[in-house]
């Protein structure tokens, strides 16, 4: 696709619900990054994936959540039995490379996922 | 733990006027900065990136960077209320096969008419 694609837009899940959001990248980009922004805050990271491999997951705050990229492309951010701090914007970014002397074009955003837990 | 630090504002400016964009970084081994635009409710684009000393120019944009201090910096010349947004500070590490990326948390910038 022309950009990153992130749904649903928008999401409201009452407290204890399961939720599932999905990211897909740009076509062959290699790096993934899923990031949280509470409001008034810069995006915190949450995990990464290269390709298909979970690389980096130290930034899950709980194991409620989870995070997989089956086939190196789609990805899906899953957390389970939502909770009131969980509600934020939940950002994906992709890039074709991955490597600070190789990743001149930076990371490219999607439009974000918008949870609120009531 | 890397660090990214901007101060938060907001810094107003006069249309017109140059504004100067700050932020500082704890991890010596990052080799890669950019400065992301965020406007309210829409996702980071970016605008700069930077990875030798010294200054960058594009535009009415300079991104300058100071990796022995450091310390990055975004300057915006030709201010315009257009350019009221949050701008977010972001470096990249590689390590162990791969890179994290870390943001600041952003200033925000106020462009009066």
């Amino acid at each position: 696709g022309a950009g990153v694609s992130q749904s649903p837009r928008y999401k409201v899940a009452k407290r204890g619900q399961d939720v599932a959001l999905r990211c897909d990248p740009i076509s062959g980009h290699v790096s993934l990054f899923w990031y949280q922004q509470a409001l008034g805050q810069g995006p915190e990271f949450l995990t990464y994936f290269q390709n298909e491999a979970q690389l980096d997951k130290s930034g899950l705050p709980s194991d409620r959540f989870f995070a997989e990229r089956p086939e190196g492309s789609v990805s899906t951010l899953k957390i389970q039995r939502t909770q009131q701090e969980d509600s934020a914007v939940y950002l994906c970014a992709s890039s074709l490379e991955w490597g600070a002397t190789r990743n001149s074009n930076g990371y490219t955003f999607g439009s974000g996922t918008r949870l609120t837990v009531v | 733990q890397k660090e990214v630090e901007q101060n938060s504002g907001p810094l107003s400016v006069p249309e017109g006027a140059i504004a100067s964009l700050n932020c500082t970084y704890s991890d010596r081994g990052s080799q890669s900065f950019f400065w992301y635009r965020q406007y309210s409710g829409k996702s980071p684009e970016l605008i700069m990136s930077i990875y030798s000393n010294g200054d960058k120019e594009d535009g009415r944009f300079t991104a300058q960077l100071n990796k022995a201090s450091q310390y990055v910096s975004l300057l915006i010349r030709d201010s315009q209320p257009s350019d009221s947004a949050t701008y977010l500070c972001a470096v990249e590490a590689e390590n162990s096969g791969y890179s994290t990326l870390t943001f600041g948390k952003g200033t925000m910038l106020l462009v009066s008419p």
